[in-house]
C-alpha cells in the first residue's frame, strides 16, 4: 500500500474553508483514495473517496491532480464540530480490504 | 441504532489478567476487523474475518491474543495475561465486501488500561 505523508498538524477559524494536502508519491494505478475523520474517544468515520479529478459529497470535496500523487481534502465553513483527527489512506481492497492509517492530521478549529 | 457496538467501553485490570471485548457488526455486513490504537497513532491493523473466517493476522498479534467469529456474526478479542504495553483502544471495524473500498464502520472503540 502507498504511503502517505499529511501535515501533523493544523490551525483554523470557526467559518473558514480548510484545506489538508496528503502525498502519495508511489501510488499505484489501481489505487483509490480515502480520508477517515475520528473525533476523540470514538472511532474512524469514512468523509468520502475518490480515483481522480474532484468528488463532493455533503461533508467535503476531494480534489486529486492529474498525476494522483497528491490529494486534497477541503472542507468547506468549518465549525468547531469540525476538530478532529483527519486520515489520509491510499491503496486497492485487495483481497481484505485492511485499512492502514498513519498519523493523521489534527485539525483544532478555533471560535 | 444500527451501528457497530463493542463491549465493555472501558476496561481496567492487573497485569497478568486475561480480558475479552466483544464486538456485534452491523447485521449484513460479513466482514469484520479488528484494530488496536495507542495515543496520538493511528489505528493499526490486528485481524480479518469475512464471516466465520479469520484470514489475516497480522503480526502485531502476538499469541497472547485470540479472536473468534463464531457462525459469522459477532466476534470475541481475547488477550490472555496481559502486559502494561498491551493498554490501547481496541477498535472493531464491520464492512460489506461488495461495497466501495475502504469504508468500513467504526464502533466506538474498547479502550483497555493494564496496572
Amino acid at each position: 500500500l502507498a504511503k502517505t505523508t499529511q501535515p501533523i498538524s493544523m490551525d483554523s477559524y470557526e467559518g473558514q474553508e480548510v484545506n489538508i494536502t496528503c502525498s502519495h508519491n508511489n501510488i499505484a494505478t489501481n489505487d483509490y483514495i480515502t480520508w477517515y475523520q475520528q473525533f476523540p474517544s470514538q472511532g474512524p468515520r469514512f468523509i468520502i473517496q475518490g480515483y481522480k479529478t474532484k468528488v463532493t459529497n455533503e461533508v467535503a470535496s476531494l480534489f486529486i491532480p492529474a498525476d494522483r500523487k497528491s490529494s486534497t481534502l477541503s472542507l468547506p465553513r468549518v465549525s468547531l464540530s469540525d476538530t478532529a483527527v483527519y486520515y489520509c489512506l491510499v491503496g486497492a481492497s485487495g483481497n481484505t480490504g485492511k485499512l492502514i492509517f498513519g498519523q493523521g492530521t489534527t485539525l483544532q478549529v478555533k471560535p | 441504532d444500527t451501528g457497530v457496538s463493542q463491549d465493555p467501553r472501558h476496561k481496567i485490570t492487573k497485569r497478568g489478567q486475561n480480558v475479552t471485548f466483544r464486538c456485534d457488526p452491523i447485521s449484513e455486513h460479513n466482514r469484520l476487523y479488528w484494530y488496536r490504537q495507542t495515543l496520538g497513532q493511528g489505528p493499526e491493523f490486528l485481524t480479518y474475518f469475512q464471516n466465520e473466517a479469520q484470514l489475516e493476522k497480522s503480526r502485531l498479534l502476538s499469541d497472547r491474543f485470540s479472536a473468534e467469529r463464531p457462525k459469522g456474526s459477532f466476534s470475541t478479542l481475547e488477550i490472555q495475561r496481559t502486559e502494561q504495553g498491551d493498554s490501547a483502544m481496541y477498535l472493531c471495524a464491520s464492512s460489506f465486501s461488495t461495497s466501495g473500498m475502504y469504508e468500513q464502520y467504526f464502533g466506538p472503540g474498547t479502550r483497555l488500561t493494564v496496572t
